[in-house]
């Protein structure tokens, strides 16, 4: 099995709606992150977080928000979607333990926002 | 300026050639430097660590990282079709700075045909 899965893998929705993109971990790391990969631009992180208690913004953060509801799930919630929002969406874990910050990737999915 | 830059390719070459990839950065406290490799429609997935200055080979991919050049670099000797992907440069500074950051470039994105 994956180590770091994220469902929906493909999910198309419209102008307005709330949805939710959800990760999940066996590795065991305390770090999680939301990065969104657009062509051309490259991975932007969105947020991360350190533990379950610790949240941060990263460099594009405005109409995302994020819930780490125990050390090994994260979810991203996008309150109302808009058509910009389009993208890959991938989580990310690492270890503290480990310095260099290495981190492992889930398989991403891909948003479309009609 | 972005912290890490890297020219997006497309690079193009035939089986068997020597491929060299780079980036450039502008912070000297980045210590720890990696390159992922990400296949189309796939999640980035780490293919060389290297902490400091040096070179660091792995089969047939070697990393070199010059820090007084703030420079690194990936060769992949020998390249074969499924070396086609592409292949993110990433950094990250010590613990204590700049903590639990990992900045990416943006990817060159790499075909080998046979």
């Amino acid at each position: 099995d994956a180590d770091v899965t994220q469902t929906p893998r493909n999910r198309i929705t419209k102008t307005g709606k709330r949805i939710m993109l959800e990760c999940s971990q066996t590795k065991g790391h305390d770090r999680m992150y939301w990065y969104r990969q657009d062509p051309g631009l490259g991975l932007r992180l969105i947020y991360y977080s350190f533990d379950v208690k610790d949240i941060n913004k990263g460099e594009i953060s405005d109409g995302y928000s994020v819930s780490r509801q125990a050390q090994a799930k994260f979810s991203l919630s996008l309150e109302s979607a808009i058509p910009n929002q389009t993208a890959l969406y991938f989580c990310a874990t690492s270890d503290s333990d480990r310095e260099g910050e290495t981190q492992y990737f889930g398989p991403g999915t891909r948003l479309l926002v009609l | 300026q972005k912290e890490v830059e890297q020219d997006p390719g497309p690079l193009s070459v035939p089986e068997g050639a020597i491929v060299s990839l780079n980036c450039t950065y502008s912070n000297s406290a980045f210590q720890y430097f990696m390159w992922y490799r990400q296949y189309s429609r796939k999640g980035p997935e780490l293919l060389m660590y290297t902490y400091s200055s040096g070179n660091k080979e792995d089969g047939r991919f070697t990393a070199q990282v010059d820090k007084s050049s703030k420079y690194i670099s990936l060769f992949i000797r020998d390249s074969q079709p499924s070396d086609s992907a592409t292949y993110l440069c990433a950094m990250s500074a010590s613990r204590g700075s700049t903590l639990g950051r990992l900045y990416f470039g943006r990817g060159t994105q790499l075909t080998v045909w046979p």
